[in-house]
């Protein structure tokens, strides 16, 4: 059974400084995304990472997937208030399967 | 237009009402999906459409019940729902839901979120 698992769960962050949410996932796949949701809303699809090796970046958001590791990352560089929300990372398995979230918050 | 639309966006409803939600998509995608989400949550899968038709039902109760009337349109008709059916019900589509033969798994398309529905259920 495909199993995702993020950390932190939370994370309280300061603005300026950069940070890292790691997501595992238990058996290989094809495809992994990343969504933000922001509280009351829907998903929005930031990230789809194809192969090993993967890198994309979006602003102050840069997603990369390591398919020999079973991991992939999300790099927050330079935190800003904006950024604050939940990010969950998915896996396809057939259906896909999510992590349990991050739940980022920005301060100044 | 690269959007899910789903209606209504808020709902209340007794224990003895009949509902339904509504999720509309003109991206031509051919699968349409149901997920509910609780509060700190992530979304859980209820029921994949390919083509019109069921193809996943995550053992949801029989008190929610699918339809998909056409390519673009999927609804979740509710009756005799529990307080604790009270959720965020998302809608989601994608281009397509495909075998892989290589490597005997599916692969699936990037999942687009519509806004979802907030359901109360008293």
């Amino acid at each position: 059974e495909l199993k995702v698992e993020q950390n932190p769960l939370f994370l309280s962050m300061q603005e300026g400084k950069n940070y890292t949410i790691y997501c595992n996932y238990s058996t290989t796949s094809d495809r992994l995304y990343w969504y933000r949701q922001d509280p009351g809303k829907s998903l929005e699809s930031l990230f789809v990472l194809l192969s090993n090796g993967a890198v994309k970046q979006e602003g102050r958001l840069m997603a990369s997937l390591d398919t020999k590791a079973r991991l992939s990352t999300l790099h927050i560089t330079a935190a800003v208030h904006d950024l604050s929300a939940t990010y969950f990372c998915a896996v396809s398995g057939g259906k896909l399967i999510f992590g349990q979230g991050t739940e980022l918050s920005v301060k100044p | 237009d690269t959007e899910v639309t789903q209606t209504p966006k808020h709902l209340v409803m007794g224990m003895t009402n009949k509902k339904s939600l509504k999720c509309e998509q003109h991206m031509g995608h051919r699968a349409m999906y149901w997920y509910k989400q609780k509060a700190k949550k992530p979304p859980e899968l209820m029921f994949v459409y390919s083509y019109e038709k069921l193809s996943i039902n995550e053992s949801v109760p029989s008190r929610f019940s699918p339809e998909c009337p056409n390519s673009s349109l999927l609804n979740l008709h509710l009756h005799a729902l529990q307080p604790e059916d009270s959720a965020l019900y998302l809608c989601a589509s994608s281009r397509s839901k495909i075998s892989g033969r290589v490597a005997n798994r599916q692969i699936q398309e990037t999942q687009y979120f519509g806004p979802g529905t907030r359901l109360l259920v008293l």
